[in-house]
């Protein structure tokens, strides 16, 4: 499996209080990605990064910001959560430099913003 | 942008029997990979198989295959001799293979398997 881990797992927090998810890989893949996953929406992509300190918006960025300081740990902030952010939110890693293009997965993060 | 469409929300299809989920994406690029992962009850996003647009033999994977038109820009995925264990959500997605590597995916089709 590849090594990309989601942090928390599972989070509640309240209206207006920022929240911060973590992604980290030990892949050294180049590209990282933050979606949302809503029934009936399939997975959304909020934003995403092609490199250290170099990142760009999805479909799905209002409220939403993002940092890459290192090529290992891509970081979800939001800003202000609200009641409309309770999603499930999954990172991925790709690079087509490993060979075989290939989405890698994490195991997802469940948060209710109550 | 690049776009991928599946237009079946819910498919169901007898254990043993063979189903085709649909999807079709919209690119201007040539050089690209697509993508059906599975989503069980876990979560957990598991690659099915994946098709190369530069390579026009349909990609096979045991019982899961691809029937890819790349003029028409369908990817479809037949599931033959379905099991009760294929139940789940079937996700269509895009990545180009030149410059920017976003991923995109389609809205899923949730599968059934009727024992």
């Amino acid at each position: 499996d590849a090594g990309i881990t989601q942090s928390p797992r599972h989070k509640v927090t309240e209206t207006g209080t920022p929240v911060t998810l973590r992604c980290h890989q030990t892949e050294n893949h180049r590209y990282m990605y933050w979606y949302r996953q809503d029934p009936g929406h399939g997975l959304r992509l909020i934003h995403y990064s092609y490199g250290v300190k170099d990142t760009d918006k999805g479909e799905v960025s209002d409220g939403y910001s993002v940092s890459r300081s290192k090529t290992e740990d891509f970081l979800l902030t939001l800003e202000s959560a609200t009641s409309s952010q309770t999603s499930v939110y999954f990172c991925a890693i790709s690079d087509s430099r490993q060979g075989n293009t290939e989405a890698f997965f994490g195991q997802g993060t469940r948060l209710t913003v109550v | 942008a690049q776009t991928v469409t599946q237009s079946q929300p819910e498919m169901s299809v007898q254990e043993a029997e063979t189903v085709t989920l649909s999807c079709t994406y919209d690119t201007s690029e040539s050089d690209y990979y697509l993508f059906w992962y599975k989503q069980p009850p876990s979560r957990q996003m598991i690659l099915v198989i994946r098709q190369e647009a530069y390579k026009q033999q349909n990609a096979t994977e045991n019982r899961f295959s691809v029937n890819f038109q790349k003029a028409a820009k369908s990817f479809s995925l037949k599931i033959s001799d379905s099991q009760l264990g294929d139940a789940a959500m079937y996700f269509c997605a895009y990545i180009s293979n030149f410059g920017n590597e976003k991923l995109t995916f389609g809205t899923g089709t949730r599968l059934t398997i009727i024992p």
